[in-house]
C-alpha cells in the first residue's frame, strides 16, 4: 500500500483558494488518488478521486502530474464550514469483494478564518 | 435514500466487557468494510465483508470479529474490551449496484471504554 505524506496542517481565510498537497512517491501502476473528507465525530466523506492530470467536479479539482508521485487538492473559495481534516489515499478503487482497504494517513487539518 | 446507518452512536463499556456494534449499509452495497478511529488519528482498517464472510483483515487481534448478514448490513464485536479500544468506530460501505468505487461512512459509534 502506498504511504502518502501530507502536512499537519494549514490555515486559510474565507473567500481563498486552498491547495493541498499529497506526495506518494511509491505509487504503483493501477493506483488512483482518493481524497476524503472528515469533520469532527462524523465519518470521512468522499471528496473527489483521479488518476492523472486534471480531475474536477462541483466541490474541488485534483492535480495530478505526469509522473503521478504527488497530487494536489484544490478548494476554490473556502468557508469555515471547509474547515476539516482532509485525507489524500492512494491505491487501487474499490470494486465489490475486491477486499481493498483504505490506509488513511494522519491528514491534514484545515482551518478556515473569518 | 438512507445512507449507512450505525447504531448506537454512544456506548460505555467496562473493561473486560463486550460489545456489538451495528451497521446498515447504503441501499444497493453489498460491501462493508470497518475501521477505528483513535482521537487524533487517521481511520485504521479492521476487516472488509462480502457475501458474509470476512475477505481481509488488518492488524488487529482475533477479539475483534465481524459478521454480515443475508440483507449486507454487518456487526462488529470485541471481547474482552481494553481501555485502549476506546474509539470511533465507523462503517463503510461500497459496492453492488452502485457501480462506483467510493466508499460511504457511516457518522460513527463512538466507544468509550472505563
Amino acid at each position: 500500500l502506498a504511504k502518502t505524506t501530507q502536512p499537519i496542517s494549514m490555515d486559510s481565510y474565507e473567500g481563498q483558494e486552498v491547495n493541498i498537497t499529497c506526495s506518494h512517491n511509491n505509487i504503483a501502476t493501477n493506483d488512483y488518488i482518493t481524497w476524503y473528507q472528515q469533520f469532527p465525530s462524523q465519518g470521512p466523506r468522499f471528496i473527489i478521486q483521479g488518476y492523472k492530470t486534471k480531475v474536477t467536479n462541483e466541490v474541488a479539482s485534483l492535480f495530478i502530474p505526469a509522473d503521478r508521485k504527488s497530487s494536489t487538492l484544490s478548494l476554490p473559495r473556502v468557508s469555515l464550514s471547509d474547515t476539516a481534516v482532509y485525507y489524500c489515499l492512494v491505491g487501487v478503487p474499490f470494486s465489490s469483494g475486491s477486499a481493498r482497504q483504505l490506509t488513511f494517513g494522519s491528514g491534514t487539518q484545515l482551518t478556515v478564518l473569518p | 435514500d438512507a445512507g449507512v446507518t450505525q447504531s448506537p452512536t454512544h456506548l460505555i463499556k467496562t473493561r473486560g466487557q463486550q460489545v456489538t456494534l451495528r451497521c446498515s449499509p447504503k441501499s444497493g452495497h453489498d460491501t462493508v468494510s470497518w475501521y477505528q478511529q483513535a482521537l487524533g488519528q487517521g481511520p485504521q482498517f479492521i476487516f472488509q465483508y462480502y457475501e458474509e464472510e470476512e475477505r481481509q483483515r488488518g492488524n488487529f487481534p482475533d477479539r475483534f470479529s465481524g459478521h454480515q448478514f443475508p440483507n449486507y448490513s454487518s456487526e462488529l464485536n470485541v471481547n474482552a474490551l481494553l481501555l485502549g479500544d476506546s474509539a470511533l468506530y465507523l462503517c463503510a460501505s461500497s459496492g453492488g449496484t452502485s457501480g462506483s468505487s467510493e466508499q460511504y461512512f457511516g457518522p460513527g459509534t463512538r466507544l468509550t471504554v472505563t
